[in-house]
Parts: structure tokens; sequence; C-alpha cells
């Protein structure tokens, strides 16, 4: 069964930096997209951004408010997607959960349990 | 402000039949296909409807989704207990090249 475990979230200053891991098994990772989605508190859903599998070009999108802020790897000898994060913002506390992408469906196929991260002074 | 619109509440009785609309324009829901999430209190989000109205396997059949236009719902008929969550309906929008959710609508059963 896939299962993907984030960690790395914490408290964070405005303006520093955290990395966050997301580790997955239970399926053919070198294979997988992996995608951000965060939930600030009490908030909705929020797309932060996507990797693709190398076989696709490992390339990455994201989303308007994190681009040249956020950026998205990935090791696959590890299993595991980092997001770093850079000049964090007030707007950026949130539940990060990663989550893989069937590309053909565009579904967010599977979920992690998520890792908070509270960005205040 | 989500890019997808949904009313912030629905709510039924155990039974009754419960609608969510999710509104959006061309470059999202009007020419991609719309994916809804079910998010139980406390947990994380479990995709609950794929390709506009296709249900992953163990998705009871009284959920059920449609689209038409730049619009999309997803139906709950014989509501239950444990449909009490947030819904959110997503799409790949093509003018963002990225994916949108909805805003997110909270079932309550009574």
């Amino acid at each position: 069964e896939a299962q993907l475990v984030e960690s790395g979230g914490g408290s964070v200053k405005p303006g520093g930096s955290l990395r966050l891991s997301c580790v997955a098994s239970g399926f053919t990772f070198r294979s997988a997209w992996i995608n951000w989605v965060r939930q600030a508190p009490g908030k909705g859903l929020e797309w932060v951004g996507r990797i693709r599998s190398k076989i696709n070009g490992g390339t990455t999108d994201y989303a308007a408010p994190v681009k040249g802020r956020f950026s998205i790897s990935r090791d696959d000898s590890k299993n595991t997607v980092f997001l770093q994060m850079i000049s964090l913002k007030s707007e950026d506390t949130a539940v990060y959960y990663c989550t893989t992408e069937s590309p053909m469906a565009t579904t967010f196929d599977y979920w992690g349990q998520g890792t908070l991260v509270t960005v205040s002074s | 402000q989500s890019v997808l619109t949904q009313p912030p509440s629905a709510s039924g009785t155990p039974g009754q039949r419960v609608t969510i609309s999710c509104s959006g324009s061309r470059s999202n829901i009007g020419s991609k296909t719309v994916n809804w999430y079910q998010q139980l209190p406390g947990r994380a989000p479990e995709l609950l409807m794929y390709n506009d109205y296709q249900r992953p396997s163990g998705v009871p059949d009284r959920f059920s989704g449609s689209k038409s236009g730049t619009s999309a719902s997803l139906a709950i008929s014989g509501l239950q207990s444990e449909d009490e969550a947030d819904y959110y309906c997503a799409a790949w929008d093509d003018s963002l090249n990225g994916y949108v959710f909805g805003s997110g609508t909270k079932v309550t059963v009574l």
C-alpha cells in the first residue's frame, strides 16, 4: 500500500527557511509525480507545486504565491521529495501535504498525513 | 480567494440528497476534468471522484459527479452521518499553469 510521510515542519520566523521531506513507500517512486498541497489553519486547500518523474524530465511547476521562494527536488535513491522554503512569510503558515499525482487523470491519489509549518515572530 | 467557487456549507438529514456546486471558468473546469476530495475532520484529504464522474474503488455509489460547461457538481444521495466532512473540487488551470481548488464545502448531517 502506498504511503507518504512528511517531516521537517516547525516554527520559523518571517524571512527564515525550512526544508520539508516526504518519504514514500509502497509504489514505484521513480515513476511518480509528487505534489505539495498546503492548508492554512481553518482554511481550504492550496496547491503549492509539483515535480515530475525523471523519466518525464524531472521538471517542476509552482503556484504564483511561492514561485521564486520555494523549490521542489527529489532523490529517487531515497524515495524522497524535498520542499525547500525560503523567505517565509506569515501567510505560509499551513499544514503541508505531499501527494502522488496521476498525470493522465490529474488526480492526487495518495496523501501524507501532513506537517505543520508556523511562520511567526 | 479560490479560483473555483463552492458554497461554504450544505446540510441535510440522514437519507436526504445533498448537492455541492463548483463554478470555474474556461481555463479550468471548461476544458479540464474535475476531481473531488473528501476531508474528514482531522484527516488528510482523500480522492472521492475523478474525471468528472468516476468513483475510485471503495467509494460508495451514493456519491455521484457531473459537469456542464464551466460548472461541476457532487451529489450525495442517502446522506449518512459519516459523510460529515469538507468537500473540495479541483482541476488543472491552463491560464495559471497549475492546479486550483475550490473554496471547500462543509457538509453537515442534521
